[in-house]
């Protein structure tokens, strides 16, 4: 149980074009999802906490109109690169809190986007 | 504000012999910490948490954490290491629990050799 799936696994895009990534909760609910950015070998850096059907909860530095989130329904968020560039290109990984229980957050595969 | 300090970006072992992780957090509130493994290119799979219960916290893999508030300290350990242990780890720290959000550490990739 507690599984969550990302899609695409890997893109490659031109700059200027938007890319969009799914995050979906398999077997659980999520009201609430987070994405995170992993540059090569550092940690992950939190972007911006998505709630079910309410505006996402951006970090600080984080531009909100550069990184649309949408979460519509409770198993499933996006997170769209818009206008994409070059310094975009990171690893991308989305988590999910499992409202059951201890309420721990399982994290998704990773989406690797790469703008040429 | 919460933050964790991960001792050691680089950790090699023989395999078979001992694992130790360090990590060490620093928290307003008492912590709830976390150990997560990442393996290359793939997203990050739980070991084992600790929720203010127990203080030895038993994960997956055998691997195992103590909670030391004296020292504010969540070492991972794993008596015997396997060369399927090689990958990077990360310690994770919230407030207020679970559900809070993660801060994690700049994570220590382990080594292990024949």
């Amino acid at each position: 149980g507690a599984v969550v799936s990302q899609h695409p696994s890997w893109v490659i895009c031109k700059s200027g074009t938007s890319v969009k990534i799914e995050c979906r909760s398999l077997d659980f609910q999520a009201t609430t999802m987070f994405w995170y950015r992993q540059f090569p070998k550092q940690s992950l850096m939190l972007m911006a906490t998505s709630n079910e059907g309410s505006k996402a909860t951006y970090e600080q530095g984080v531009e909100k109109d550069k990184f649309l989130i949408n979460h519509a329904s409770l198993t499933l968020s996006t997170l769209t690169v818009t206008s994409a560039h070059p310094e975009d290109s990171s690893f991308y990984i989305c988590s999910a809190r499992d409202e059951r229980g201890t309420r721990t957050q399982y994290f998704g595969p990773g989406t690797r986007l790469l703008v040429l | 504000a919460q933050s964790v300090t991960q001792l050691g970006s680089h950790v090699s072992v023989s395999e078979g012999a001992l694992v130790l992780l360090r990590c060490n957090y620093s928290s307003s509130v008492p912590p709830y910490l976390f150990w997560y493994v990442q393996y290359p290119n793939q997203g990050l799979q739980l070991l084992l948490k600790y929720t203010s219960a127990a203080t030895l916290v038993k994960g997956i893999n055998g691997f195992e954490a103590e909670f030391k508030k004296s020292e504010t300290s969540f070492h991972l350990t794993k008596p015997s290491a396997h060369m399927s242990d090689a990958a990077e780890y990360f310690c994770a720290v919230s407030e207020g629990g679970t559900a809070s959000k993660l801060t994690f550490g700049t994570g220590t990739r382990l080594q292990v050799t024949l």
